[in-house]
């Protein structure tokens, strides 16, 4: 069974503009959770989409945003990118929501975004 | 607001040696910790799972451990090989919305 992935794997952007960043879950995994990971903030939790529907979201602006399609498959968005946004972007995938089942959450290869 | 401290921040071993690694939080309300493993620059890979209502899992040379009445977990790796050599991250499951908070991790190093 695939894994999660996600593209692209690198991307290069400047101040102000806006990103959209792709996650496709494990398969039959309805949950999509994404996380933000800095080398001064560590792992935090953004938001978790589940059937289409976003369930959760962390303390991140109103830049951030996501959402989920009919097939799972998740975008996340961040709009007038800060030089604070470079970071490597993690999505994870499970069978329902997370936290609610005994199977963990599955990670994707991550996105490195850097902003010039 | 749970909070995850994982101390120390580095560990550098020799090979063959058994080692801990700690993990707090400060909400013993959880449902359930988890350790993973990142290697550098990379993805997180799920190592163990403990459930609240657990005390310990095991996966080969791996054990992690809870106690959720002093708020603390161990990873305890036996055998160390130079493979093992990754950040290592403790997270618990918390609160209404059963969010994962994260530890800093403990980067490892395991020398041949």
């Amino acid at each position: 069974k695939a894994g999660v992935t996600q593209t692209p794997r690198y991307l290069i952007k400047t101040r102000g503009q806006q990103v959209t960043l792709s996650c496709s879950p494990i398969s039959g995994h309805r949950s999509v959770s994404w996380y933000q990971q800095t080398p001064g903030q560590g792992l935090q939790f953004l938001f978790e989409y589940f059937s289409e529907t976003q369930r959760n979201k962390g303390n991140f602006p109103g830049r951030f945003s996501g959402r989920q399609f009919s097939n799972s498959r998740s975008e996340m968005n961040v709009s007038t990118l800060e030089l604070g946004d470079s970071a490597l972007y993690l999505c994870a995938s499970s069978l329902g929501l997370a936290g609610y089942f005994q199977e963990t959450q599955y990670f994707g290869p991550g996105t490195r975004l850097l902003v010039l | 607001k749970q909070e995850v401290t994982q101390i120390p921040a580095a560990l550098s071993v020799p090979e063959g040696e058994n080692l801990v690694l700690n993990c707090s939080f400060t909400d013993s309300a959880i449902y359930n910790l988890q350790w993973f493993r990142q290697d550098h620059g990379k993805g997180l890979t799920s190592l163990l799972l403990i459930q609240s209502s657990q005390r310990e899992q095991t996966s080969g040379r791996l054990n992690a451990s809870l106690d959720k009445s002093s708020g603390r977990s161990t990873l305890y790796i036996a055998a160390s090989q130079p493979g093992d050599s990754a950040t290592y991250l403790c997270a618990a499951t918390s609160g209404s919305a059963r969010q994962l908070t994260f530890g800093s991790g403990t980067q490892l190093t395991v020398l041949p």
